[in-house]
């Protein structure tokens, strides 16, 4: 079975505070992606990263940062001194596994609202 | 360069009635997925086409239905509407699906059931 979860269903937090969004991922397959999506009040889902199942080198992109954990199967979001056009909901997403019919699809998880107050 | 672009952005139908979605993707992007995002459910895959064909399908009810055109561009119908069809319906495009390369997502189009 593959399963994404996103425990944390709204956190809220004041700016210029540190947060972490948690995924945790469920898959058999060896091979694997995972992705990080924002989706601000505009309804649109942003792109944020991708990262591979063989590539566990944590990543860092401004005040983004990215751990990847197979040990644990997690692959979490923080960022940095938060600010509040970060307020958006963010996805975790897990694609794998060649169905029957040779392709692919994308789980996402519940997502997590995150509120940052000025 | 010009995002995935999905119209109407806002749809009231009532129940019964059927309805049109349309997705242009990003230009030269061949890959167009369709997904239904509610409140409940959160994000769910309904299909996805490459090339004209649909290369997948998620677990939704004969009535949904979609199908892409020589442009790439595609449309998504749901024939007798039920009250909880209302969702925000996202429309996705990427180079080549099976590459693991993110989606770039469209607005959405968000329908309502009455």
């Amino acid at each position: 079975a593959q399963k994404v979860t996103q425990a944390q269903t709204e956190i809220s937090v004041v700016e210029k505070e540190d947060v972490t969004l948690d995924c945790v991922y469920e898959t058999r397959d060896t091979t694997y992606y995972l992705f990080w999506y924002k989706q601000p009040p505009s309804g649109e889902l942003v792109f944020l990263i991708r990262r591979n199942s063989f590539d566990e080198q944590n990543e860092i992109s401004g005040r983004y940062s990215w751990n990847f954990q197979k040990s644990t199967s997690s692959f979490n979001f923080t960022i940095t001194a938060s600010q509040v056009v970060d307020s958006a909901v963010y996805f975790c997403a897990l694609r794998a596994t060649r169905n029957t019919s040779g392709t692919y699809k994308y789980i996402f998880g519940t997502g997590t609202r995150l509120k940052v107050l000025a | 360069k010009a995002g995935v672009t999905q119209t109407p952005r806002y749809l009231i139908k009532t129940r019964g009635q059927q309805v049109t979605l349309s997705c242009s993707p990003i230009s030269g992007h061949r890959s167009v997925s369709w997904y239904q995002q509610t409140p409940g459910q959160g994000l769910q895959f309904l299909f996805e086409y490459f090339s004209e064909t649909q290369r997948n399908k998620g677990n939704f009810p004969g009535r949904f239905s979609g199908r892409q055109f020589s442009n790439s561009r595609s449309e998504m119908n749901v024939s007798t509407l039920e009250l909880g069809d209302s969702a925000l319906y996202l429309c996705a495009s990427s180079l080549e699906g099976r590459q693991g390369r993110g989606y770039t997502f469209g607005s959405g189009t968000r329908l309502t059931v009455v």
